[in-house]
């Protein structure tokens, strides 16, 4: 997963801009990936997932890549608007146990107008 | 509206006292999750359900119990809890194991 310090990665763009999230990993077993996105005082909503036999794949003004070589995923966010402000969390699994979901600490995106 | 709705938001208890929290998701979903959700750490998954019967316990403390009495409501039991138990206690369901998870939006549990 990201960076688990004790401070949040952030990232603060204009709007109109794209975004770009990027997480790490450390297990080359994973094979199924899903990034969330948490507003404030609500729970995780789901945003796009992606499998290991893919390496990329688009949603409605997101992509998700995946490079397995350096064990990388990343969301881009089109035209970033001010209600994608939240945190953003990778989580991954391997195996057959795909609800065995391993998160990271999350991105803190900040759009400004 | 998430479909999956979570009571009570906000609990405050000693800690002797015992609550219960609940979670009902009206997506149709057949596995249910209980996750912890710490400051600074990453989500920590507690319990899983799947057709009611469960799947994973992990490393949970006893004073915690979850119970599943249909596809549609999750609870977990509070008992004897410690300080360091607060924290937001999350909700999920999915269709099948293999599906994304769905959140609710949480519990925040304070601890005297």
């Amino acid at each position: 997963g990201e960076s688990v310090g004790l401070h949040l990665p952030t990232l603060s763009v204009q709007e109109g801009d794209n975004s770009i999230i990027n997480c790490a990993y450390s297990n080359s077993a994973s094979d199924y990936f899903i990034w969330y996105k948490q507003e404030s005082g609500k729970g995780p909503q789901f945003i796009i997932d992606i499998r290991s036999n893919m390496d990329k794949r688009q949603g409605q003004r997101v992509t998700v890549l995946l490079n397995k070589t350096v064990k990388h995923l990343s969301l881009q966010i089109a035209a970033t608007q001010p209600g994608d402000s939240a945190v953003y969390f990778c989580a991954e699994t391997s195996g057959g146990s795909n609800y065995k979901l391993t998160f990271g600490k999350g991105t803190l995106l900040t759009v400004n107008p | 509206e998430t479909g999956v709705t979570q009571t009570p938001r906000h609990l405050v208890m000693g800690m002797t006292n015992k609550k219960s929290l609940k979670c009902e998701q009206h997506l149709g979903h057949n596995a249910m999750y209980w996750y912890k959700q710490s400051a600074k750490k990453p989500l920590e998954l507690m319990f899983v359900y799947s057709l009611e019967e469960r799947v994973e316990n992990n490393s949970v403390p006893s004073r915690f119990s979850p119970e599943c009495p249909n596809s549609s409501h999750l609870f977990l039991h509070l008992h004897t809890l410690q300080p360091e138990d607060s924290a937001l206690y999350l909700c999920a369901s999915s269709q099948g194991l293999d599906q994304p998870q769905h959140f609710g939006d949480g519990t925040r549990l304070s601890i005297l």
